[in-house]
C-alpha cells in the first residue's frame, strides 16, 4: 500500500515569506501526486498535480511542487505567503499506476501572522 | 457546470441510530467516492461507485454501505451510529472509474 508522510502538522510563516510544505511519499508503482487545499468547512480543492509529466508543476494560486524520484518526495512551496493561503494542505498519492484512487497525508494546517 | 453537491450540510444524531447521505456529482461524472476525514485518522477512502456498482471499498466495517443509483447520485449509510462516526463525510466524483476526483464541500455528522 502507498502511504504518505506530511512533515509538521502546523506550519507558520510570516506575510510575504516563503511557504515551504513538506510531503514524503513510499509507492510502489509511479505515481500521481497531489496537494490539496482546505478551507474551514470546505471540501478539497486540487491545487496541482504531477502525472509523469515536468517534474517541477505549477499550481493555482502561484504554488508549485517539485517531483524528485531520488528523495521520494512533493514538496509544495510558494515564494510569497499571503493571508489568503492560512489553510489545511493535503498531500495525496495514487494507490495504483495511472489511477486517481488517492491515498492522504495527515495534512499541514498553514498559518500565515500578518 | 455545478460541482459536486452534498446534503445535508450538517447533522446531529445519537448513537445507535442511523444516517444516509447524500452526494450529487457533477453532472456526467459516473463515479463516486466517498471518505471519512476526521481529526485523528486524517482521510481515509471508504468506497468507490461506478456505474451503479461498488468498485472498491476501504477498510470500514460493514456498518458502512452505499449504493449509486442510476443517475449517478450516491447515498451513504451508516448503521448503529458510534461516537467515532463523527466526521466530516466527503463525496468526490470523477468523470471515469477512478478518475481525476472534484470533491463537494462535505457533510459534517455529530454523534452524541
Amino acid at each position: 500500500a502507498q502511504s504518505v508522510t506530511q512533515l509538521g502538522s502546523h506550519v507558520s510563516v510570516s506575510e510575504g515569506a516563503l511557504v515551504l510544505l513538506r510531503c514524503n511519499y513510499s509507492s510502489s508503482v509511479p505515481p500521481y501526486l497531489f496537494w490539496y487545499v482546505q478551507y474551514p468547512n470546505q471540501g478539497l480543492q486540487l491545487l496541482l498535480k504531477y502525472t509523469s509529466a515536468a517534474t517541477l508543476v505549477k499550481g493555482i494560486n502561484g504554488f508549485e511542487a517539485e517531483f524528485k524520484k531520488s528523495e521520494t518526495s512533493f514538496h509544495l512551496t510558494k515564494p510569497s505567503a499571503h493571508m489568503s493561503d492560512a489553510a489545511e494542505y493535503f498531500c495525496a498519492v495514487s494507490e495504483e499506476a495511472g489511477s486517481y484512487q488517492l491515498t492522504f497525508g495527515k495534512g499541514t494546517k498553514l498559518s500565515v501572522i500578518p | 457546470k455545478a460541482g459536486v453537491t452534498q446534503t445535508p450540510r450538517y447533522l446531529i444524531k445519537t448513537r445507535g441510530q442511523q444516517v444516509t447521505l447524500s452526494c450529487s456529482p457533477i453532472s456526467g461524472h459516473r463515479s463516486v467516492s466517498w471518505y471519512q476525514q476526521t481529526p485523528g485518522q486524517g482521510l481515509q477512502f471508504l468506497f468507490e461507485y461506478f456505474s451503479e456498482t461498488q468498485r472498491n471499498k476501504g477498510n470500514f466495517p460493514g456498518r458502512f454501505s452505499g449504493r449509486q443509483f442510476s443517475n449517478s447520485r450516491s447515498e451513504m449509510n451508516v448503521s448503529t451510529l458510534e461516537l467515532g462516526d463523527s466526521a466530516l463525510y466527503l463525496c468526490a466524483s470523477s468523470l471515469v472509474e477512478r478518475g481525476e476526483q472534484f470533491f463537494g464541500p462535505g457533510t459534517r455528522l455529530t454523534v452524541l
